[in-house]
């Protein structure tokens, strides 16, 4: 079964600093998809940033990327120049096409980020 | 403005009452999820269902049950409330189809069963 493990249970970077989340994973798929999801306090869960398994190259947004390590099963999340509103929730998800043809997804228990001023 | 429409936004409920949560999308996505957040658990799935017609339980159905009548909605029913159930819904749907389907969020029902 795949678990998702996510060993910071909360940081805090100063505004303007570079934060790196971490995130590991456990599958024997070879084919599928990691995303990272912002939940600020409003609540609302909302897409950071992708990555395609079979793609090498690490996905970029703007300040946000991540640093994919397939064989070592690694998906952490940098963000660059952090800002205020940057804090929130962040969860690591994986996801793949199960056998019964659902797009099973699961998560990570989430790192509570603090943006400090 | 298209996305996921989640009512009650917040409720508090006595245990042993039956509860349904509605869901509403409007982007024809063909699946839809129901997800519980608990502090320290992340989120986990209830209940999904890839198509109108079609559900499927998932990490942590008992107590719960739901129902796939059209593509834009999916309500959840607690059928007699415990206060083990207190926590925050997250209803979600996504495309299907090859390729990384995202899943889009409502904005989530908080619920307290005492």
């Amino acid at each position: 079964a795949q678990t998702v493990t996510q060993s910071q249970p909360e940081m805090s970077v100063q505004e303007a600093e570079t934060v790196t989340l971490s995130c590991t994973y456990d599958t024997s798929e070879n084919n599928y998809y990691l995303f990272w999801y912002k939940q600020p306090p409003s609540r609302q869960m909302i897409l950071v940033i992708r990555q395609e398994a079979y793609k090498q190259q690490n996905a970029t947004e703007n300040r946000f990327s991540v640093n994919f390590q397939k064989a070592a099963k690694s998906f952490s999340l940098k963000i660059s120049d952090s800002q205020l509103g940057d804090t929130a929730m962040y969860f690591c998800a994986f996801m793949k096409l199960a056998t019964s043809g659902t797009y099973k997804y699961i998560f990570g228990t989430g790192t509570r980020l603090k943006v400090l001023a | 403005i298209a996305g996921i429409t989640q009512a009650p936004t917040s409720q508090i409920l006595a245990a042993g009452r039956r509860m349904t949560l509605r869901c509403t999308q409007d982007m024809r996505h063909n699946a839809m999820y129901w997800y519980r957040q608990d502090l320290g658990l992340g989120l986990r799935l209830i209940h999904y269902s890839n198509t109108a017609g079609t559900t499927g339980k998932g990490e942590v159905p008992d107590g719960y049950s739901v129902s796939r009548a059209n593509t834009d909605d999916f309500p959840l029913t607690l059928a007699s409330a415990v206060p083990s159930q207190t926590s925050v819904y997250f209803c979600a749907s996504s495309r299907t189809g090859s390729g990384a389907n995202v899943l889009t969020f409502g904005a989530g029902s908080r619920l307290t069963v005492l």
